[in-house]
């Protein structure tokens, strides 16, 4: 069975701290894909990265960085010098090779106060 | 192209009726799936559409569920005699190919009082 785990249910930061996101994925098959996307107040859930599992590369995308780590399936979320538009619920997801339906997990919601 | 588009934004309805939710995807995306937010959760798979043929159900999605892509297009999500557990957001989502990140729209808040 898969499974995604945010340990982290609300987070709370001062505009331009630094954050991590933390995500912990289960499962036995080896080729899989992940996800995090955001979701603002207005409710549409926005893509941010999607990462193979064959690739640990980490990943840099402006403000953004991404640590994935097979050995202790992490797939973690940084984000650097925060903003008051980053607040918004924060989701890890997992996508199996060939599968069609993303597991997500239950999210955690980042507050950044200005 | 706009995105992903659902309709409405938010229904109330009285416990026992039927309704009915649309989505219209990115006009070059033949992959078209329905999920379902409650609060506090993450989104749960429903159901997944290639084209105009539903190809994966959820367990989810019990007997009073059903979904529809006639002709590969837009695509509605009916819950026959709703009850105070079907409350909740449904989200729909398209895509190009499978393992590619999925563009939601921002979905359909159905309350059931």
């Amino acid at each position: 069975a898969q499974k995604v785990t945010q340990a982290q249910t609300e987070i709370s930061v001062v505009e331009k701290e630094d954050v991590t996101l933390d995500c912990v994925y289960e499962t036995r098959d080896t080729t899989y894909y992940l996800f995090w996307y955001k979701q603002p107040p207005s409710g549409e859930l926005v893509f941010l990265i999607r990462r193979n599992s064959f690739d640990e590369q980490n990943e840099i995308s402006g403000r953004y960085s991404w640590n994935f780590q097979k050995s202790t399936s992490s797939f973690n979320f940084t984000i650097t010098a925060s903003q008051v538009v980053d607040s918004a619920v924060y989701f890890c997801a997992l996508m199996l090779l060939g599968a069609n339906n993303l597991f997500f997990g239950t999210g955690t919601r980042l507050t950044v106060i200005p | 192209d706009t995105g992903v588009s659902q309709d409405p934004r938010h229904k109330i309805t009285k416990r026992g009726q039927n309704v009915t939710f649309r989505c219209d995807p990115i006009s070059e995306h033949n992959r078209l799936y329905w999920y379902r937010q409650t609060l506090g959760q993450g989104p749960e798979f429903l159901t997944y559409f290639q084209n105009e043929a539903q190809l994966e159900k959820s367990r989810l999605l019990s007997d009073r569920f059903s979904a529809e892509r006639p002709k590969g297009s837009f695509s509605t999500l009916e819950i026959q005699r709703t009850e105070q557990g079907d409350s909740a957001m449904y989200l729909c989502a398209s895509s190009n190919g499978q393992g590619y990140g999925y563009t939601f729209g921002s979905g359909t808040r159905l309350t059931v009082v």
